[in-house]
């Protein structure tokens, strides 16, 4: 079945920025909306936003000036760059595939701390 | 952005019993789709798809659990708790953009 695995550093300093990769393993990353979303520690979940596979995307509003989703297809994988990091935004970081986000990656937990 | 306002914040029951939780949106949500879904989350865990367009149970999900509503009140149900349901739940709206999430309804024993 369809997996989905988010990689990257567990630590970004303030002011840089945050780079994460989700893998696409057990099927094709054609055909769906992919996500990526968040959720501070102890707190509710946050969309991001997404990446059709045809490439458009669409971001949340609070903070489309710092975020960047990319695709790359022959590796069924798709990327986020959050920029300009804060400590508002540590939190796990998950990829989800869809609006109605069936599948899901177990999420990765990144500090923003010097 | 559609606000969307879970309730109660925590829920307190006991197994068998069943649950009844809220999520109200601030404006409708189109209703060509239904965009509405309903997610379980337990610590250390990604949320779990259990329903979308406001009544379909997904993949696996047991029929004691179903949703209702439209417009802007949509309930999800747990007809008689198991041991495993306790957690948090929460709605989402993927109806419009920005795709929103409600704060969470905490299920306790």
């Amino acid at each position: 079945q369809v997996q989905l695995q988010e990689s990257g550093p567990r630590l970004v300093k303030p002011s840089e920025t945050l780079s994460l990769t989700c893998t696409v393993s057990g099927g094709s990353i054609s055909g769906y909306y992919w996500n990526w979303i968040r959720q501070p520690p102890g707190g509710g979940l946050e969309w991001i936003g997404y990446i059709h596979y045809t490439g458009s995307t669409n971001y949340n509003p609070s903070l489309k000036s710092r975020v960047t989703i990319s695709m790359e297809t022959s590796r069924n994988q798709y990327s986020l760059k959050l920029s300009f990091v804060t400590a508002a935004d540590t939190a796990v970081y998950y990829c989800a595939r869809e609006g109605a986000s069936d599948i899901w990656g177990q999420g990765t937990m990144v500090t923003v701390s010097t | 952005d559609i606000v969307l306002t879970q309730s109660p914040g925590t829920l307190s029951l006991s197994p068998g019993e069943r649950a009844t939780l809220s999520c109200r949106a601030s404006q409708t949500v189109r209703s060509s789709s239904l965009a509405l879904a309903w997610y379980q989350q337990k610590p250390g865990q990604a949320p779990r798809l259990l329903i979308y367009g406001a009544s379909s149970r997904a993949t696996g999900i047991p029929d004691r659990f179903s949703g209702s509503g439209s417009g802007t009140d949509f309930t999800l149900t747990i007809s008689r708790l198991e041991p495993e349901d306790f957690a948090v739940y929460y709605c989402q709206q993927y109806a419009s953009s920005p795709l929103t999430f409600g704060g969470g309804t905490k299920v306790e024993i």
